[in-house]
């Protein structure tokens, strides 16, 4: 089954902890990206990438890290959570450029609830 | 920046009505338009993608058009179910650049 594969779904923590939320598509997708979701501001892109190697700021970087290794993975990485980043996480993923500026379609993951105390 | 709007924030209306959602941009330079419905504590599941080069994208009840002049697309939905019921998202990528915009959804309640 085509599919993007967040973990965990569900995450508390509390701050400075460094933590790592996985992301994994099957569908050979060049595009990844995160975009968190918070009430009142809707979903905000946070990094993406556009191939192997290929990595990005979106809107809101700020204490985030990412990485593309591999073509199906592309990890989020908070190096020292703070309470401000708690939210909904997503993951979506593409198949990118296709030889030019043609986006189609974004396949979203499950979501990702992070708390940080 | 890109700015997306779409009003209105919430609608709750009787089954078996049809119903426009509106989504609105402020850059009209786009590559296509893609609508998405979130049920509560769910991802996203795409609806319809419109290429920048099309007016309209059916997908049974619905209906999406998009007018890119005028920076505006509008998702309809046939004879609606208590089973629509949810919140619709529109978002658009920036020309030239990777980045994608959501609009803050229209959360909609369907009455049985």
């Amino acid at each position: 089954e085509a599919q993007v594969t967040q973990n965990p779904r569900y995450l508390i923590t509390v701050t400075g902890k460094k933590l790592t939320v996985t992301c994994s598509q099957n569908m050979n997708h060049e595009y990844m990206s995160w975009y968190r979701q918070d009430p009142g501001l809707g979903l905000r892109q946070i990094y993406y990438s556009m191939n192997v190697e290929v990595t990005d700021k979106g809107d809101v970087p700020e204490g985030y890290k990412v990485s593309r290794k591999e073509k199906r993975n592309f990890p989020l990485i908070l190096e020292s959570p703070s309470p401000n980043q708690t939210s909904l996480y997503f993951c979506a993923s593409s198949t990118g450029l296709a030889g030019g500026f043609s986006y189609n379609e974004q396949f979203f993951g499950p979501g990702t609830r992070l708390t940080v105390l | 920046k890109q700015e997306v709007t779409q009003i209105p924030a919430a609608l709750s209306v009787p089954e078996g009505e049809n119903l426009v959602l509106n989504c609105s941009f402020t850059d009209s330079a786009i590559y296509n338009l893609q609508w998405f419905r979130q049920d509560p504590g769910k991802g996203l599941t795409s609806l319809l993608l419109i290429q920048s080069s099309q007016r309209e994208q059916t997908s049974g009840r619905l209906n999406a058009s998009l007018d890119k002049s005028s920076g505006r697309s509008t998702l309809y939905i046939a004879a609606s179910q208590p089973g629509d019921s949810a919140t619709y998202l529109c978002a658009v990528p920036i020309y030239n650049f990777n980045k994608f915009y959501f609009g803050s959804g229209t959360k909609l309640n369907v009455k049985p």
